[in-house]
């Protein structure tokens, strides 16, 4: 079945850097956009930024620019989100995402179909 | 970058109830709008995409509209697993900003 695994929780220290793998399984990998998503505890859902498995282009949230880079291994179905620097207010769940794209008669439409179980990050002193 | 907002941010609603959720784009996004549900620990559900299309599986009695700048998200009969938090997105440019939740909680 489709499906993307996530590393496990990670503990880090402010100005440390944490990165988190997302193994994809079940479909072709290169095929659909992958992208990562944050929430903080008891907040709304924050988008990252996105990886082209394909290409491995990329394009991050303003927000995120300079802290933020997306790869993948096309070799082993696994995108990467690695986030330097970190804060406290990094503390979150990490979500990798599978973007599906749905064709109609004016073009494609988008959704993050498949989720990956989320990956918490603490970050403190 | 496009701004989402969804009203209400809280609703307190009974099994069997209809509901509305409305969000609304800060400038026009056409049909590029996505709802998701989430529950306490787990990843969020795709419900609908391009604004009204059911993504499969999804129960009948989920329905989307709008267009543009305004979208709404109906439950028609909420069921007891329906209690969640929702949140909108837009996918009309890459940058797919979401929306800031509506929880439904039961009254």
């Amino acid at each position: 079945q489709v499906q993307l695994v996530q590393s496990g929780a990670e503990v880090k220290k402010p100005g440390a850097s944490v990165k988190v793998s997302c193994k994809a399984s079940g479909y072709t990998f290169t095929g659909y956009y992958m992208h990562w998503v944050r929430q903080a505890p008891g907040q709304g859902l924050e988008w990252m930024g996105r990886i082209n498995p394909n290409s491995g282009g990329t394009n991050y949230a303003q927000k995120f620019q300079g802290r933020v880079t997306m790869t993948r291994d096309t070799s082993i179905s696994t995108a990467y989100m690695e986030l330097s620097r970190l804060r406290s207010d990094d503390t979150a769940v990490y979500y990798c995402a599978r973007v599906a794209a749905y064709s109609s008669s004016v073009g494609y439409y988008y959704g993050m179909d498949v989720w990956g179980q989320g990956t918490t990050v603490t970050v403190s002193s | 970058d496009i701004q989402l907002t969804q009203s209400p941010s809280f609703l307190s609603a009974s099994v069997g109830d209809r509901v509305t959720i409305t969000c609304r784009a800060s400038q026009g996004i056409s049909s590029y709008l996505a709802w998701y549900q989430q529950k306490p620990g787990k990843a969020p559900k795709l419900l609908i995409y391009a604004a009204s299309t059911l993504q499969s599986g999804v129960p009948s009695r989920f329905s989307g509209s709008g267009s543009g700048t305004e979208f709404t998200l109906t439950i028609s009969s909420l069921q007891p697993e329906d209690f969640a938090t929702y949140y909108c997105q837009q996918l009309n440019s890459y940058l797919f900003t979401f929306g800031p939740g509506t929880k439904v909680d039961i009254k």
